[in-house]
């Protein structure tokens, strides 16, 4: 099976600042991997994803980036604004299911004060 | 594009009585729809999956089962709800499998059992 942890519940920082979430599985077949942004109240967002033959990949103001060796990921977000406070979620699949199921972490709360 | 439409957004229901969610999906055909559970400051449950008109998996025993009557409309029933039914349900629907599209997710029902 496939697990998914975080490594913080929260992360608190400031306006202006850069933020990063992390994400742990411990599946080695996983190979596709997303990011979400869920604000209070609202279903998950999407926000960016990557495939096992990536190491990294840049939106706008996020990059993800996948390190399989130890099987971690991490999210960051560049000058985090007061509207990227939300929970994010990282999300895990691969052939096991037949990428017909993810498997989601339990979330980090950012909380971006001005 | 490809919408997708989740009611009631709140429902307050007494312990014992039915459940009926409703979640539909435009413009795709044979989408894989899911059901999640999101209790208060906790991730994302699974709780049952469909890649095809009456095929529904099941990834949680419990007092709730799903029914896919049509290709994009997907039911959450209860015949008689529990306290410990209160959450945050969510529909997601995904993309054929091999394309590795991730989730979108409707907007959530909240649900409160008394």
């Amino acid at each position: 099976g496939e697990s998914v942890g975080l490594h913080l519940p929260t992360l608190s920082v400031q306006e202006g600042d850069n933020s990063i979430i992390n994400c742990a599985y411990s599946n080695s077949a996983s190979d596709y991997f997303i990011w979400y942004k869920q604000e209070s109240g609202k279903g998950p967002q999407f926000i960016i994803d990557i495939r096992s033959n990536m190491d990294k990949r840049q939106g706008q103001r996020v990059t993800v980036l996948l390190n399989k060796t130890v099987k971690h990921l991490s999210l960051q977000i560049a000058a985090t604004q007061p509207g990227d406070s939300a929970v994010y979620f990282c999300a895990v699949s691969g052939p096991n299911s037949g990428y017909s199921t993810l498997t989601f972490g339990k979330g980090t709360m950012l909380l971006v004060s001005p | 594009s490809q919408t997708i439409h989740q009611w009631p957004a709140t429902l307050v229901q007494p312990v014992g009585s039915p459940l009926s969610l409703e979640c539909t999906v435009e413009g795709t055909s044979n989408p894989n729809l899911y059901w999640y559970r999101q209790a208060a400051g906790r991730g994302l449950q699974l709780l049952f999956y469909s890649v095809g008109i009456g095929q529904i998996s099941s990834e949680v025993p419990q007092n709730l089962s799903a029914s896919r009557p049509q290709d994009r409309q997907f039911i959450l029933s209860s015949k008689k709800l529990l306290l410990s039914d209160s959450g945050f349900y969510l529909c997601a629907w995904s993309a054929d499998a091999l394309r590795g599209y991730g989730y979108t997710f409707g907007s959530g029902t909240r649900l409160t059992v008394v």
